[in-house]
């Protein structure tokens, strides 16, 4: 069973529209990170935080944004959505000690 | 940033093959880790090793090995007698001080019957 869950899996929506792609992990993790990831390719760090109250952007340049009010969730949201932020976004939590990530399964966003 | 590369895009192999996926870092820390990342078609990434930069002892599991070199900034991934559920991408990473990971751009690994 996954301990780090993301929603929706799949999604597509109209350009313009304003989206919250959600992210939550039971394994209270302080840090956690969404990445920007073509299928098979690389993945781009978009935005991380360490804990609470705490996000900063990542790598690559985006136009979204996040909160991290609670420990357990790191919701991220694109004000007003473009072809060019079709993609599959990918949550990743992981302890502070240098552990292994954990990967959630996804949101693959199409904007149309 | 400091890179991870992998040089190897695509790796086609046929079943009971042995595979190496071979994985290049830089780095300026003194302290950092290592990781490699499967993702199959599903697209879920799964963690499948972290190696500390002061044990450099090779690690085996089942049919998965890892050779860590620090001297060559090296960090190779070889599955012995592949099969064909082993076909996905693997991402080499790397962490350092700053917490922040480094990952590869990807190996594709295809297992044919």
């Amino acid at each position: 069973e996954a301990d780090i869950y993301q929603t929706p899996r799949y999604l597509v929506i109209g350009t313009g529209k304003k989206i919250t792609l959600e992210c939550s992990q039971t394994m209270g993790h302080d840090k956690m990170y969404w990445y920007q990831q073509d299928p098979g390719m690389e993945l781009h760090l978009i935005h991380y935080s360490y804990g609470v109250n705490s996000t900063e952007k990542g790598d690559l340049s985006s136009e979204s944004t996040v909160s991290r009010i609670r420990t357990e969730h790191f919701p991220l949201t694109l004000e007003s959505a473009r072809p060019s932020h079709t993609s599959q976004y990918l949550c990743a939590s992981s302890r502070s000690d240098g552990g292994g990530y954990t990967f959630g399964s996804g949101t693959r966003l199409t904007v149309v | 940033a400091q890179k991870v590369t992998q040089a190897q895009t695509e790796i086609s192999v046929v079943e009971k093959e042995d595979v190496t996926l071979d994985c290049v870092y830089e780095t300026r820390d003194t302290t950092y880790y290592l990781f490699w990342y499967k993702q199959p078609p599903s697209g879920e990434l799964v963690f499948l090793i972290r190696r500390n930069s002061f044990d450099e002892q090779n690690e085996i599991s089942g049919r998965y090995s890892w050779n860590f070199q620090k001297s060559t900034s090296s960090f190779n991934f070889t599955i012995t007698a592949s099969q064909v559920v082993d076909s996905a991408v693997y991402f080499c990473a790397k962490r350092g001080n700053a917490g922040k990971s480094t990952f590869g751009d990807g190996t594709t690994l295809t297992v044919k019957p």
